[in-house]
């Protein structure tokens, strides 16, 4: 079965700095590219970021680029979004997604997600 | 960045009755190559995660229930529900996968009992 599990998400102030982590099982994690996908209090889906199966690509969207890091580390199972300088838009529930292959597309599998508050 | 818009943003239909939910990217999302339409479908019920219900615009992935189906092709695409049931109450996202990155969602829909 696969399962995804983030953690990380805590309450932090305008400026600071936070890391998430997801843990994968369930399928073999360093066949498939990965996601981070948000969704504010209330509001719909926002694609964050992306990294291919091996972490020689990555990619951002515009409102995150410079300020977030994706990474990913295959002999542990496990995707990371580095998050510095956050504002209190980047508030919002962050889920790990697994891509359907190993290039960008859809997803089959999300996490339940973790709750990232910036606010002071 | 291809833009995608749904409609309605909420939509309230009786229980056995259709529901139809609409989504119209900025530009074809078809792929003459293969004749695939790279749009998928999600359905996030409230408190939970999105869960898929169809991709290439018109597959349904296993195990949901068929009274889903997903139609449409290049840059309009529909989502029907053809006798809705208490459980399908959710919001409905569609998602094209043509041009990434960025990924890019419908803004959603909200589906609920008349």
């Amino acid at each position: 079965e696969v399962q995804l599990v983030e953690s990380g998400g805590v309450v932090v102030q305008p400026g600071g700095s936070l890391r998430l982590s997801c843990a994968a099982s369930g399928f073999t994690f360093d066949d498939y590219a990965m996601h981070w996908v948000r969704q504010a209090p209330g509001k719909g889906l926002e694609w964050v970021s992306l990294i291919s199966w091996d972490g020689g690509s990555t990619y951002y969207a515009d409102s995150v680029k410079g300020r977030f890091t994706i990474s990913r580390d295959n002999s542990k199972n496990s995707l990371y979004l580095q998050m510095n300088s956050l504002r209190a838009e980047d508030t919002a529930l962050y889920y790990c997604a697994k891509d359907v292959g190993s290039q960008p597309g859809y997803f089959d599998y999300w996490g339940q997600g973790t709750l990232v508050t910036v606010s002071s | 960045d291809i833009v995608m818009t749904q409609s309605p943003d909420s939509l309230a239909v009786s229980l056995g009755e259709r529901a139809t939910i609409n989504c119209k990217s900025s530009q074809s999302v078809l792929y003459s190559s293969n004749n695939k339409n790279y749009l998928a479908w999600y359905q996030q019920k409230p408190g939970q995660p999105p869960k898929l219900l169809i991709y290439w615009a018109s597959t349904r992935e296993s195990g949901v229930p068929d009274r889903f189906s997903g139609s449409g092709s290049g840059t309009d695409f529909t989502l029907t529900i053809s006798s809705l049931q208490a459980e399908d109450v959710a919001v409905y996202y569609c998602q094209q996968y043509y041009s990434t990155p960025p990924v890019t969602f419908g803004q959603g829909t909200r589906l609920e009992i008349k």
